[in-house]
């Protein structure tokens, strides 16, 4: 069965640091997602992507944070410069098209010390 | 107004045991809703979900009632086993676009 992967599993980073998190979300998939989830709150929506453009954002993502597909399989989320508060799981997720459900990746572990 | 409520935080329910979730949302726009599960360490992943269009669907063990005037929706898991303890998230979007999560919900079935 195809899935979402997610590159590293633990990321440890010191603050102020720039860390690229990286997805292959599932090949036939046009739509992609960040999502993050700080240790035991919700999942809160990140960004989505479609068409090499950004589709919507949230307030968290600030000019701190970029996404990429730099090619044809891979779709990275980079913060610039981290900051405490950015340590958190982060999730990427893709869909088919706007009307089917999303897969999620199993997650990033990002730790900003 | 893009809030979902989710209720209880936590749940214990007995082996064989009826488990119930509730998600509560203001946004009347929101036309899909799905639950999804997460094992400790795993990206959550969708269990069930429902259009506004229908008042219950079913899959197996688990159940989506939906209540449209109320702005409620609910999932219940029939013959509870302990591999179901997980945390359950609903989840609602206009579409399938952006999902707005609710704050989950501890599920664990005691032997």
């Amino acid at each position: 069965e195809p899935e979402v992967t997610q590159t590293p599993s633990h990321q440890v980073t010191q603050m102020g640091q720039e860390v690229i998190l990286r997805c292959v979300p599932i090949s036939n998939h046009l739509y992609f997602y960040w999502y993050r989830q700080i240790l035991g709150q919700k999942v809160e929506f990140l960004v989505s992507f479609y068409n090499n453009e950004i589709s919507e954002k949230s307030e968290i993502f600030d000019d701190q944070f970029s996404v990429e597909r730099p090619d044809g399989s891979n779709f990275t989320l980079k913060i610039r410069s981290t900051k405490l508060e950015d340590s958190a799981m982060y999730f990427c997720a893709s869909s088919e098209d706007l009307y089917n459900e999303q897969f999620f990746g199993p997650g990033t572990r990002l730790t900003v010390l | 107004q893009q809030q979902v409520k989710q209720s209880p935080q936590s749940l214990i329910v007995q082996k064989g045991g009826i488990s119930i979730i509730n998600c509560a949302y203001e946004n009347t726009a929101f036309d899909y809703f799905p639950w999804y599960q997460q094992f400790p360490g795993k990206g959550p992943a969708l269990l069930i979900a429902i259009r506004p269009d229908v008042s219950e669907k079913k899959e197996g063990r688990f159940t989506i009632s939906f209540n449209k005037s109320a702005k409620q929706f609910s999932l219940h898991i029939m013959d509870s086993q302990p591999g179901d303890s997980a945390t359950y998230f609903c989840a609602a979007s206009t579409g399938f676009q952006k999902l707005v999560f609710g704050t989950g919900t501890r599920l664990l079935v005691s032997p």
